[in-house]
């Protein structure tokens, strides 16, 4: 059974520019999450969808981020325009039930210059 | 306001010896709470769980100690191998069918042969 992957596995863009992270969840995982980790620091929850659902995005910090599952299966996040603070290891999650039993992926690193 | 620390950032021990590696929270509505192992370019793996009604969780080589009272809990690896050489992320969550993982900022764990 194949894991979570994202795509890109880096992604180096210009302060202003758009970047879309892609995450395929583990097939029949209802539940995904994304997470991000900002340089040396902890690993921060953003967003969490049921099937196409947001079910919870208190953790997105602000309106430049967008986050979409249409059709309950894989996800993306769109940061436009990215700021500099935006860079760090953005980590995608699934599970089949809602709770702890998440299975990450390998995350996507963003570096904005 | 980070609600779950790390305060060692890195551990180097001798194979065969004992690991330690200690987290503290500060919410006491977290109840359950995980470690996740983290190689290089993957995403964090789950290790082991405990909930608040237990104050020890053994699986194999690893032991999670909880002492609520102190708000602290700790992983413990005996005897310790060069494959535990990894990022070791504490995490905690309110209860076990949460949506929400709040992590720490990682202990990288060094085994020398």
């Amino acid at each position: 059974e194949a894991g979570v992957t994202q795509f890109p596995s880096h992604s180096v863009i210009e302060k202003g520019q758009t970047v879309t992270l892609r995450c395929d969840p583990i097939s029949g995982h209802d539940n995904l999450y994304w997470y991000r980790r900002v340089m040396g620091k902890e690993i921060k929850f953003l967003l969490h969808f049921v099937k196409e659902s947001k079910q919870d995005e208190s953790g997105m910090p602000n309106n430049r981020f967008l986050a979409e599952r249409t059709g309950g299966t894989y996800s993306t996040l769109k940061v436009q325009p990215a700021e500099l603070e935006d860079s760090g290891v953005y980590f995608c999650a699934s599970s089949q039930d809602l709770g702890l039993w998440q299975f990450f992926g390998p995350g996507t690193r963003l570096t904005v210059l | 306001d980070q609600q779950v620390k790390q305060n060692s950032p890195s551990l180097s021990v001798q194979e065969g010896r004992i690991s330690i590696l200690n987290c503290d929270y500060t919410n006491s509505m977290f109840d359950y709470f995980l470690w996740y192992k983290k190689y290089p370019a993957e995403g964090p793996t789950f290790l082991i769980s405990i909930s608040s009604i237990k104050d020890k969780n053994e699986d194999g080589r690893f032991t999670v100690f909880l002492n609520k009272s102190a708000k602290h809990l700790s992983l413990h690896i005996v005897p310790s191998q060069p494959g535990d050489s990894a990022v070791y992320f504490c995490a905690a969550s309110k209860g076990s069918g949460a949506n929400n993982l709040f992590f720490g900022t990682g202990t990288r764990l060094t085994v020398i042969p």
